[in-house]
């Protein structure tokens, strides 16, 4: 039962270096979530697709790109990582009904020298 | 634009104590609230959710309470325990998408 798997689990990247973050869901969820989690910040949506098809900008997407390759799977992808995308990136997905929780990835932890 | 609080940041109390963590939000437009634990270096655990039109929540020892109108949940938890040291975070959803806007926490310890 594994649920929201993310990977890779732990990252370092040089500056202007590209990478792309995966995440996969095995609940058949409709809708996906990105998140960045900083201190001090709290979580902040990146991008989010509301179903299979759409992806829409959250809160912080610039520098970020997103796809939504099937039902399962919505990935991240930062084209030229700078040393203020480092953070911990959390992926979440969640059922049909506007009153269904979220359930989270153990998220990636992503640093950028 | 929905902002979330939580205070305080930080909290230490003595094993068996109940405690209440706060979270306020600045618009009463909300579908839904989620109260979510964390442990350190991992994911967040959803521990309830209250609908818009719901008061409050119950699951174990713990018991959530929506406020719409001034803006206020709480997380009661009952009898507390070393092992419910973590991070507590609450999150407002804000529409029918399900984008939800997180406050900063509250870190709980819980000494033995």
């Amino acid at each position: 039962n594994a649920g929201v798997t993310q990977t890779p689990k732990f990252q370092v990247l040089k500056t202007g270096q590209s990478m792309t973050l995966q995440c996969a869901q095995d609940m058949n969820h409709n809708s996906m979530y990105w998140y960045r989690q900083d201190p001090g910040m709290g979580l902040r949506l990146i991008y989010y697709s509301a179903s299979e098809g759409t992806t829409d900008k959250g809160e912080v997407p610039n520098g970020y790109n997103v796809s939504r390759l099937n039902k399962r799977e919505f990935s991240l992808r930062l084209e030229s990582a700078a040393p203020s995308q480092t953070s911990v990136y959390f992926c979440a997905s969640r059922d049909r009904g506007n009153n269904q929780p979220q359930h989270f990835g153990d998220g990636t932890r992503l640093s950028i020298l | 634009k929905q902002e979330v609080t939580q205070i305080p940041a930080a909290l230490s109390v003595p094993e068996g104590e109940n405690l209440v963590l706060n979270c306020s939000f600045t618009d009463s437009a909300i579908y839904n609230l989620q109260w979510f634990r964390q442990d350190p270096g991992k994911g967040l655990t959803s521990l309830l959710l209250i609908q818009s039109s719901q008061r409050e929540q119950t699951s174990g020892r713990l018991n959530a309470s929506l406020d719409k109108s001034s803006g206020r949940s709480t997380l009661y938890i009952a009898a507390s325990q070393p092992g419910d040291s973590a991070t507590y975070l609450c999150a407002v959803g804000s529409g029918n998408t399900g984008k939800l806007i997180f406050g900063q926490g509250t870190t709980l310890q819980v000494k033995p």
